[in-house]
């Protein structure tokens, strides 16, 4: 299996709302991102897992909250979004070990829309 | 943050021809990687060049990095149709898992 899988692909909500991304790979990769784009614009690091813990976030609002459950699993929850959060969030993985590697392996994204 | 600068932003060639595209970065690199981006969907790896490292191939695919400029060009021969897409540069900067993307370059492979 050579894929991360992102569901929904497609999600619309409300700023009261609260909903979830979710992101799954069976590569046994150890490292696993979150990645913002927007519109013709390149994408974004939000956070990096490394060993199912928090390794990098870069000063991302804490609307946002992520979630690494196990080695396989990535979650992202939303709450009290804003407009301007509209984006295709790209789930990545990729092998962890010599700082000379780091290829990553995306998922289609999943676009949202805020209301 | 932003590290690498790509141009041109958009290109728009016949098919057959060969397409460049260069990548500028600011900071010390582990290594560089070229991605491809198909209309709104997830990106695909295309290459990895190390630091030390000056020219790579891969199929119709040839990377060259020079670390004294800091940049960095991505040469497709013979393009294709089926190679318009958006292509972004990456760097990994430090020892963690910190992966930037350049501003991108639009490529249209005409018929």
């Amino acid at each position: 299996d050579t894929e991360v899988t992102q569901t929904p692909k497609h999600l619309v909500m409300g700023m009261t709302n609260k909903k979830s991304l979710k992101c799954e790979q069976h590569m046994g990769h150890r490292a696993m991102y979150w990645y913002k784009q927007k519109a013709k614009k390149p994408p974004e690091l939000m956070f990096v897992y490394s060993y199912e813990k928090l390794s990098i976030n870069e000063s991302v609002p804490s609307r946002f909250s992520p979630e690494c459950p196990n080695s396989s699993l990535l979650n992202l929850h939303l709450h009290a979004l804003q407009p301007e959060d509209s984006a295709l969030y790209l789930c990545a993985s990729s092998q962890t070990g010599p700082s000379g590697a780091n290829v990553l392996t995306f998922g289609a994204g999943s676009r949202l829309t805020v209301l | 943050s932003q590290q690498g600068e790509e141009d041109p932003q958009a290109l728009s060639i016949q098919e057959g021809e060969n397409a460049t595209m260069n990548c500028s970065y600011k900071t010390s690199i582990n290594n560089l990687q070229w991605y491809r981006q198909n209309s709104g969907r997830g990106l695909v790896h295309l290459i990895l060049i190390r630091s030390n490292e000056r020219e790579k191939h891969s199929g119709r695919l040839r990377v060259t990095l020079d670390t004294s400029k800091k940049s960095s060009s991505l040469l497709i021969t013979a393009s294709r149709a089926a190679d318009t897409a958006s292509y972004f540069c990456a760097t990994l900067t430090g020892g963690g898992n910190k992966l930037t993307f350049g501003t991108g370059t639009q490529l249209k492979v005409e018929l």
